[in-house]
């Protein structure tokens, strides 16, 4: 099984400053056909998670372009570029290249 | 709109069964995969079940193989967990999401609450 590390666990942001979240697969994620199905998850506090980003680096529809993706390979990050109080929750990588599919294991971003 | 709706959660004994299901609508189920994840109290994601769009290929997680069983009616835009000798550690929140092509995932369901206790 691909195992997905996060870090950090937790990361206490002031509002209006930037973010990271990094996230490291066992093993490559890129598929045979040549795509890497590494997505980002947002979970704000009582709610199911949200789609933000697929395949490294795509926005999904309705998400502000202050979050972004990148990475290639085993190493992939999450950033925020200026951290609104909306964003607070806890976040997720997830890889859906191989079964089964697995995640990270969730980082907590909160307000300082 | 797209909606999954989620139901059949309660509680249940350990080696008791439930079915959960996922109601959709919004969109042309029968083009779309559908996965089951669920969250344990406290605790982070975990994926259980993957069926593909025409119910042809399923996946388990190990820990769920031989007691949980998905499948899907795309006449009725329904998808289905049967969840047989049910243990303390399947308790959680179980999550429906769909995908398609490379967009894993993105519309999930509010979440039914399944609790294994005596």
């Amino acid at each position: 099984d691909i195992v997905m590390t996060q870090t950090p666990l937790s990361s206490p942001v002031t509002l209006g400053q930037p973010a990271s979240i990094s996230c490291r697969s066992s093993q490559s994620l890129v598929h045979s056909d040549g795509n890497t199905y590494l997505s980002w998850l947002q979970q704000r506090p009582g709610q199911p998670p949200r789609l933000l980003i697929y395949k490294i680096s795509n926005r999904f529809s309705g998400v502000p372009d202050r979050f972004s993706g990148s990475g290639a390979g085993t190493d992939f990050t999450l950033k925020i570029s200026r951290v609104e109080a909306e964003d607070v929750g806890v976040y997720y990588c997830m890889q859906a290249t191989q079964f089964p599919l697995t995640f990270g294991g969730g980082t907590k971003v909160e307000i300082k | 709109q797209v909606q999954l709706v989620e139901s059949g959660g309660g509680l249940v004994k350990p080696g008791g069964s439930l079915r959960l299901s996922c109601a959709a609508s919004g969109f042309t189920f029968s083009d779309y995969y559908m996965s089951w994840i669920r969250q344990a109290p406290g605790k982070g994601l975990e994926w259980v079940s993957y069926i593909s769009s025409s119910g042809s290929t399923i996946y388990y997680a190990d820990s769920v193989k031989g007691r949980f069983t998905i499948s899907r009616d795309n006449a009725k835009n329904s998808l289905y967990l049967q969840m047989n000798s049910l243990r303390a550690e399947d308790t959680a929140v179980y999550y429906c999401a769909r995908g398609i092509a490379a967009l894993d995932f993105d519309y999930w369901g509010q979440g039914t609450l399944v609790t294994v206790s005596s």
